[in-house]
């Protein structure tokens, strides 16, 4: 069964900082994983997706990186503001084959603060 | 542009009593999925769906019910609620893989069961 993990679980930076974000999980054999952000109340807003053959994809100032054979992500976001601050979730598809897809597993999530 | 839409927002429900929920997105996306999230326990899927008149158990189906009568809706049903099912669901879309697998979530739905 796929387990992903979160570290740490929550965070908070003053305004400014370079700060990394990191996703494990146990199961190698994935199509991809996405980064999302979650502000209190609302629902999920996609960031990031990176496939199972790409190693990073960036967004402004966002950077997600992939290293599947050792079960990582990290999301790097750069010169944090106050208005990044929500809880960050990664969640993994499993990789191709039958209706899997349908199964991502979600982890618990980051909740970031970033103080002016 | 609606995107991904759950009705109602808020609900209370007494022990034993049913509802459903309605999701509909507008984006012509074949999979559908319903995910409940509790504190500690981050989300889990309900149940799923690849297509139109198909679904599929997720981590935690039991107690709901689901029809994808057509493409765009995806209900969620609870025949007999129970205190445990007081939860955040979410109501979530996306593209086949290999088609940009996305997801798309709904504001979710705050069901309180006493």
């Amino acid at each position: 069964k796929q387990e992903v993990t979160q570290i740490p679980a929550a965070l908070s930076v003053p305004e400014g900082e370079n700060l990394v974000l990191n996703c494990s999980f146990t199961d190698s054999a994935i199509y991809n994983l996405q980064w999302f952000r979650q502000d209190p109340g609302k629902g999920l807003t996609s960031l990031l997706l990176i496939q199972s053959s790409q190693r990073e994809q960036t967004s402004g100032r966002l950077n997600a990186s992939l290293d599947k054979s050792s079960g990582r992500s990290t999301l790097y976001i750069a010169a944090s503001q106050p208005g990044d601050s929500a809880t960050y979730l990664c969640a993994v598809r499993p990789k191709a084959g039958g209706t899997s897809y349908g199964k991502l597993t979600f982890g618990q999530g980051t909740i970031l603060t970033v103080h002016p | 542009n609606a995107g991904v839409t759950q009705t109602p927002k808020f609900r209370v429900l007494k022990t034993g009593q049913s509802m459903t929920l309605l999701c509909a997105q507008d984006m012509n996306h074949e999979y559908m999925y319903w995910y409940r999230q509790d504190p500690g326990m981050g989300l889990r899927l309900i149940h799923y769906s690849v297509g139109e008149g198909t679904t599929a158990k997720g981590e935690v189906p039991d107690g709901y019910n689901v029809s994808r009568l057509k493409k765009q809706n995806f209900l969620l049903g609870l025949e007999s609620a129970a205190p445990s099912q007081t939860s955040v669901y979410f109501c979530a879309s996306s593209y086949p893989p290999g088609g940009g697998e996305k997801l798309f979530f709904g504001s979710g739905t705050q069901l309180s069961v006493l």
